[in-house]
C-alpha cells in the first residue's frame, strides 16, 4: 500500500467552472477526512466520512461544495461555480476506526488555482 | 481568537542547534496532541503524538504537553538542514479525530 493518493495534484480552472478531486485512502481505513489549506495557514477541517456516511460538515463547506464516498472506498470533492477564494491546497486524510491510535495519514494534496 | 495559536516564524537556526517549537490552545477538551512536518508543496507527515500530559521522545524529537497551562512543545536536538520545513501542531478531543491545526512554524536550518 502506497498511502493516501490524491488526484489530480494540480488543477488550474477558470472562475465559474466546476472541478472534482479524488482521494483514495489507505485500503483498510474506514475514516476519511477532507481539509483545506491556504498559504501560511494550517489545514482546516471540511468534512468527515465513516465508511460511506458523511458524519460532519464544517461551516466552511458552502453549498457549492459536495463530497461523496460511495461504497466507503474512494472519495470525491466537487466544487461548483469556483471562485478565486477557493484557491487552496485540498488535503485528504484517512485513519482506522476502532483503534486508540489517533494517527491520520495525509495525501500529497490537490493544489487548486482559480483564475 | 483561534483555538490553537502557533507562532508562524520563520525560525532560522544553525545546524546542530536545539530547536523549540510551541503552541498554545484554549479548548480543555483536547486529549491528543500531534506534531506534523510539512515540506513545501507536500502533505503533512505525522512526527509524533502524545496523549494527555507528559513527555514523549522519538530519536532527536521530544514532545511535551502541559495541560494545566494549555501549552505544548516540540524540541528538535542536533538539528539538520533536512529538518527545514513547516511544523504544524494539531490536536483533537479523540473520537473521530477531527484535527484542529495551528498555523505552522517555518523552520530553516542552515549549514
Amino acid at each position: 500500500d502506497t498511502g493516501v493518493s490524491q488526484n489530480p495534484r494540480h488543477k488550474i480552472t477558470k472562475r465559474g467552472q466546476n472541478v472534482t478531486f479524488r482521494c483514495d485512502p489507505i485500503s483498510e481505513h474506514n475514516r476519511l477526512y477532507w481539509y483545506r489549506q491556504t498559504l501560511g495557514q494550517g489545514p482546516e477541517f471540511l468534512t468527515y466520512f465513516q465508511n460511506e456516511a458523511q458524519l460532519e460538515k464544517s461551516r466552511l463547506l458552502s453549498d457549492r461544495f459536495s463530497a461523496e464516498r460511495p461504497k466507503g472506498s474512494f472519495s470525491t470533492l466537487e466544487i461548483q461555480r469556483t471562485e478565486q477564494g477557493d484557491s487552496a491546497m485540498y488535503l485528504c486524510a484517512s485513519s482506522l476506526l476502532g483503534t486508540d491510535d489517533p494517527e491520520a495519514f495525509f495525501g500529497q494534496g490537490t493544489r487548486l488555482t482559480v483564475v | 481568537q483561534k483555538e490553537v495559536e502557533q507562532d508562524p516564524g520563520p525560525l532560522s537556526v544553525p545546524e546542530g542547534a536545539i530547536v523549540s517549537l510551541n503552541c498554545t490552545y484554549s479548548n480543555s477538551a483536547f486529549q491528543y496532541f500531534m506534531w506534523y512536518r510539512q515540506y513545501s508543496r507536500k502533505g503533512p507527515e505525522l512526527l509524533m503524538y502524545t496523549y494527555s500530559s507528559g513527555n514523549k521522545e522519538d530519536g532527536r524529537f521530544t514532545a511535551q504537553v502541559d495541560k494545566s497551562s494549555k501549552y505544548i512543545s516540540l524540541f528538535i536536538r542536533d538539528s539538520q538542514p533536512s529538518d527545514s520545513a513547516t511544523y504544524l501542531c494539531a490536536m483533537n478531543s479523540g473520537g473521530y479525530n477531527k484535527l484542529i491545526f495551528g498555523a505552522g512554524t517555518r523552520l530553516a536550518v542552515h549549514p
